[in-house]
């Protein structure tokens, strides 16, 4: 069956250390990768995308990764701060169809500790 | 500013009642979306749109309609045939529904059933 997990329901991490959250996905074939922000009681924010051709982008202090070997995404926050607390969600597209096919994992909740 | 407005932020529907859900764009995007989202669950597509008067179903379509005959508007209709709509729904628009690009989503609308 196909399945996209985000294998962390939490992740409690101190202020200026790295954050990593994983997006691990079965049975699809990615066109790209989506990472989203979404804070308590708000819609998701966009943060970045990355194709299946990529192996890294980077935004400010956000970095992700893509591996299609190991069918894997990880999301990097750097010196990771407490305004960074929120739930991150991964989303993939796989090929063909339009984005109404775009598949979302259930979500890390990250908290930065001061 | 643009971007995408829901409304009502939260609303209260006895059994038996249809309601709709609002959803405006000023994006001038083609493509806009209908999620639910459950608590310990990923973001379900209840309906998407790429274009004026066209719309599409998505996984968990039943007990629910949607109209699209403005571009800026897409809104959703919650019917009595939906035996669990207590969720937070959230639209959210796409420059054009087949290329890779972010989703914007507005702020939510959360639905409880009485």
């Amino acid at each position: 069956s196909q399945k996209i997990e985000q294998n962390s329901e939490a992740l409690n991490i101190q202020e200026g250390k790295t954050a990593t959250l994983t997006c691990n996905y079965t049975n699809y074939s990615p066109a790209y990768l989506q990472w989203y922000r979404q804070d308590p009681g708000r819609g998701p924010v966009f943060l970045l995308l990355i194709r299946e051709n990529e192996k890294e982008k980077r935004k400010e202090r956000l970095k992700v990764t893509f591996d299609t070997t190991l069918k894997q995404s990880l999301f990097h926050i750097t010196a990771s701060q407490p305004a960074d607390s929120a739930t991150y969600l991964c989303a993939l597209k796989n090929y063909g169809g339009s984005q109404g096919n775009l598949i979302f994992g259930k979500g890390t909740k990250l908290s930065v500790k001061p | 500013d643009g971007g995408i407005t829901q409304s009502p932020k939260y609303l209260f529907r006895k059994e038996g009642q249809n309601v709709t859900l609002s959803c405006e764009q000023n994006l001038n995007h083609d493509a806009m979306y209908w999620y639910r989202q459950d608590p310990g669950q990923g973001l379900r597509l209840i309906y998407y749109s790429q274009i004026v008067n066209d719309f599409q179903k998505g996984d968990i379509a039943e007990g629910y309609s949607v109209s699209r005959e403005k571009k800026e508007s897409f809104p959703l209709t919650v019917t009595s045939a939906q035996k669990n709509p207590t969720a937070f729904y959230l639209c959210a628009s796409s420059i054009d529904g087949r290329a890779a690009g972010e989703l914007f989503f507005g702020e939510g609308s959360r639905l409880t059933v009485l």
